[in-house]
This record gives C-alpha cells, structure tokens and sequence, in this order.
C-alpha cells in the first residue's frame, strides 16, 4: 500500500542551524502540506503547496520557513535559523484533492538545543 | 476565530464497551469533517470522515455524527478494543486549499 515517507525520522539541531525535513508524498497526489505538532498539543498546519506554489500558511509558517518540491518525488521544509520553539514533530501529508482523505507521514521529531 | 475542539481529554473505557468521542467546532461554513487516530510516536492516521450534507457515516466498528445545528461531532467506537488506545482528533477542512484544522485531542485508554 502506497504511503507517505518522511526522513530523518529524528533530526537534533543547535539553535540557528538551517534544517530541511524531507518528504516522499505518495505517488499520484497533488496536494502536499506540512503540519507540526509540539509534544503534548494537537496538530498544527503550516503549509499547502499545490501545482508548485504555496496556497495557504499559517503564522506559524513566517520567512525562517520554506517549501520546495525540488524534483517530481520530493517535498521539503527548510527552516533556515532554528529556534527552541520549533522543537517539535514535524508531519508531511499528501492527497489527490482537498475533499479527499489526506494522508500523513510518520513525521520527523525535531530537537533544537 | 475559527476553532475546533475536544470536550474531554482522557476517556477511560472498559474492554468491549462502547466510546464515544465528542468535539466541537465554531466554523459553521465547515463543510467536511474527520477523524484521526494517533498512536505513541507515529502520525494521525485517518478513521473516518464526513461532509455537511450528512449528519450520519458507518465505518468498521465506528460512527460518525455530525450535528450541525450545535455545531457537533463525535465519534462512536462499538466493541471498543485494546488497540484502539490512542489520541483520537476532530479536524475540520478549513478551506478549500484542504488546510485541516485539528482539536485539542482525545486520550481514550482500554481497560482489560
């Protein structure tokens, strides 16, 4: 069954350290986002990005964040200069439309000391 | 705002019991909902979903039901089971870019 890869499954970072988080979005979608979740909260978006453009973020997602789809399998988040606070996990989800399920990756938990 | 959240943190349930799950959301032009299903250490999984044009869905052993007069829905687990113990989360479709947006959460534990 087709899934949503994610690496490194655990990434630890000094604070201001550029970070990319990777994603292998299943193979036939068209939407991909990226989602975060601080230990102990619920899941938060940052990011749709959709026929090789952002289509909605959050204010979470400010200009120390970034997307790309470099080549027609991958979908990163670079976090340019990490603070504390973005410790957390960090979700990949993709699917074929906005009305369809969407699916999540297992996540990369992000550690900034 | 927009807002969509859980009433009750933990629920606690015996081993072949039923559970339900509520949740409550604000936007009411949300027009589909869904269920997730955490477990410890991995990503929402999806359970179950529904669209505003129905107040009722049947999955394997779950139920949703959406009242959108109260701007309510829940989820109803029948026979509940040991590996159903995890975080369960509402999330609303927040627009039409499939932006979703989650609850608070849901720790439901089995009891053997």
């Amino acid at each position: 069954e087709p899934e949503v890869t994610q690496t490194p499954s655990h990434q630890v970072t000094q604070m201001g350290q550029e970070v990319i988080l990777r994603c292998v979005p299943i193979s036939n979608h068209l939407y991909f986002y990226w989602y975060r979740q601080i230990l102990g909260q619920k899941v938060e978006f940052l990011v749709s990005f959709y026929n090789n453009e952002i289509s909605e973020k959050s204010e979470i997602f400010d200009d120390q964040f970034s997307v790309e789809r470099p080549d027609g399998s991958n979908f990163t988040l670079k976090i340019r200069s990490t603070k504390l606070e973005d410790s957390a996990m960090y979700f990949c989800a993709s699917h074929t439309s906005p009305t369809n399920e969407q699916f999540f990756g297992p996540g990369t938990r992000l550690t900034v000391l | 705002g927009e807002s969509v959240g859980l009433h009750l943190p933990t629920l606690s349930v015996q081993e072949g019991d039923n559970s339900i799950i509520n949740c409550a959301y604000s936007n009411s032009a949300s027009d589909y909902f869904i269920w997730f299903k955490q477990e410890s250490g991995k990503g929402p999984q999806f359970i179950i979903d529904i669209r505003s044009n129905m107040d009722k869905r049947q999955g394997q052993r779950v139920t949703v039901l959406l009242n959108k007069t109260v701007k309510h829905l829940s989820l109803q687990i029948a026979a509940t089971q040991p590996g159903d113990s995890a975080v369960y989360f509402c999330a609303e479709n927040g627009s039409n870019t499939g932006k979703l947006i989650f609850g608070q959460g849901t720790t439901l534990q089995v009891k053997p």
